[in-house]
């Protein structure tokens, strides 16, 4: 167990429609990651925010946007989902910097786009 | 920006047995870690050995041992004495060292080990 824990576990939604994910970090860190792991295939860097603002992103479409609140939780929001949205999101939680940090991963929400 | 292979997609490997993992990425930066993480079927994605790029010795940890090619830019996982619970699919992980939460993954490596 990480201390991180994502929800939901498995969420359905039809083509079209808005999700959010949600996050919560491990105590003492203040960075989350987020990340698209597609059927067969390795996680693509989202986006990460630290001290609630949006710290890097990776190739994906404004559709995707987040929030990370003052207890360093986050939220993942997805409009306008397309088919191809379907996938298992994963979120990481760390402190930015550092030569010892680490980042730990929370369990998944696996998305299905109909 | 970096990239991170593993050019097998299946790897199957007899219990007791001893079985090697390929990774090779690419980077401009001289100072970076590497990783090799392990997803069983929860989805969990669970650290298993980590490599500071400034360190010449090869991570070790318990039946899980590296072989770190700088100048090659290799990285290969061995794992020895095969545990049933070793199936599951392994990835290999890039990052730089300022930021501890962005990774660049590789497409993975699905491991069966046959009892």
């Amino acid at each position: 167990e990480t201390g991180v824990t994502q929800s939901p576990t498995h969420l359905i939604k039809t083509r079209g429609q808005q999700v959010t994910l949600r996050c919560s970090s491990q105590s003492g860190h203040n960075t989350v990651s987020w990340y698209q792991q597609a059927l067969g295939q390795g996680p693509q860097f989202i986006f990460q925010y630290y001290r609630e603002e949006e710290n890097g992103r990776g190739n994906f479409p404004p559709r995707f946007s987040g929030l990370q609140f003052p207890n360093y939780s986050s939220e993942l929001n997805v409009n306008a989902l397309e088919l191809d949205d379907s996938a298992l999101y994963l979120c990481a939680s760390s402190r930015l910097q550092g030569s010892n940090t680490e980042a730990f991963f929370g369990q998944g929400t696996r998305l299905t786009v109909v | 920006a970096q990239t991170v292979t593993q050019s097998q997609p299946e790897m199957s490997v007899q219990e007791a047995e001893t079985v090697t993992l390929s990774c090779t990425y690419d980077t401009s930066e001289s100072d970076y870690y590497l990783f090799w993480y392990k997803q069983p079927p929860s989805r969990q994605m669970i650290l298993v050995i980590r490599q500071e790029a400034y360190k010449q010795q090869n991570a070790t940890e318990n039946r899980f041992s590296v072989n770190f090619q700088k100048a090659a830019k290799s990285f290969s996982l061995k794992i020895s004495d095969s545990q049933l619970g070793d199936a599951a699919m392994y990835f290999c992980a890039y990052r730089s060292i300022t930021n501890a939460g962005k990774s660049t993954f590789g497409d993975g490596t699905t491991l069966t080990v046959k009892p």
